[in-house]
């Protein structure tokens, strides 16, 4: 069985800090990890991905990637009210087309 | 960037009738594309898995005689919602597969909303 876990929060954060959003998974022969920004109603967009272990950035965002203990997080930086929604936590397993996605983390950034 | 459209974007019929939905990858080709529904403040379920020129697969517990998929191209998928009730009123998302240098994507359509009265 093939789990990806989020914590589903809520997250609270001030404006203008850093969320730190995490997610685990549980098959070692996962290949691509990626993050997806759900706003209440609407479909999810993608923010990132990354298959390498370490950190990749993109503006404010920062996934990081750590296979050994098969963890994937985001990181937000100066985090604003309309980072504010449902983060998604997905993962890419070799020879399957699915992702598997976790049940996503609500964040609340607060001005 | 790779842009997915769906269409229509809101629907509202009656009871017993059909629905369909439309999913378009518009600026790249999508050999697989897929479709989920969403109740409100529930997680993403996948229903279907779409492949162009063959049969989709169903998720388990997803009734394929009630929901036709019909992947005709490699930029069209669609999903029609055969004698729709009000317990089949959702979200209802597509997604393609973009097949990039260093991994496959999935980019998401905006969602058709139903409502069934």
């Amino acid at each position: 069985q093939k789990e990806v876990e989020q914590n589903s929060g809520p997250l609270s954060v001030p404006e203008g800090a850093i969320a730190s959003l995490n997610c685990t998974y549980s098959d070692r022969g996962s290949q691509s990890f990626f993050w997806y920004r759900q706003y209440s109603g609407k479909s999810p967009e993608l923010i990132m991905f990354i298959y390498s272990n370490g950190d990749k950035e993109d503006g404010r965002f920062t996934a990081q990637l750590n296979k050994a203990s098969q963890y994937v997080s985001l990181l937000i930086r100066d985090s604003q009210p309309s980072d504010s929604a449902t983060y998604l936590c997905a993962v890419h397993l070799s020879g399957y087309s699915t992702l598997t996605f976790g049940k996503g983390t609500m964040l609340l950034v607060s001005p | 960037g790779a842009v997915v459209s769906q269409h229509p974007s809101r629907v509202i019929c009656k009871s017993g009738t059909s629905v369909k939905i439309e999913c378009r990858s518009l600026d790249f080709q999508a050999t697989t594309m897929f479709w989920y529904r969403q109740f409100p403040k529930q997680s993403l379920m996948l229903m279907a898995t779409s492949n162009e020129g063959s049969k989709a697969t169903y998720e388990q517990g997803v009734e394929k005689d009630k929901f036709l998929i019909n992947h005709a191209s490699l930029t069209l998928s669609t999903l029609t919602v055969t004698s729709a009730h009000p317990e089949d009123s959702s979200f209802y998302i597509c997604s393609a597969t973009y097949r990039g240098p260093s991994t496959d994507t999935q980019y998401f359509g905006p969602g058709t909303r139903l409502t069934v009265l």
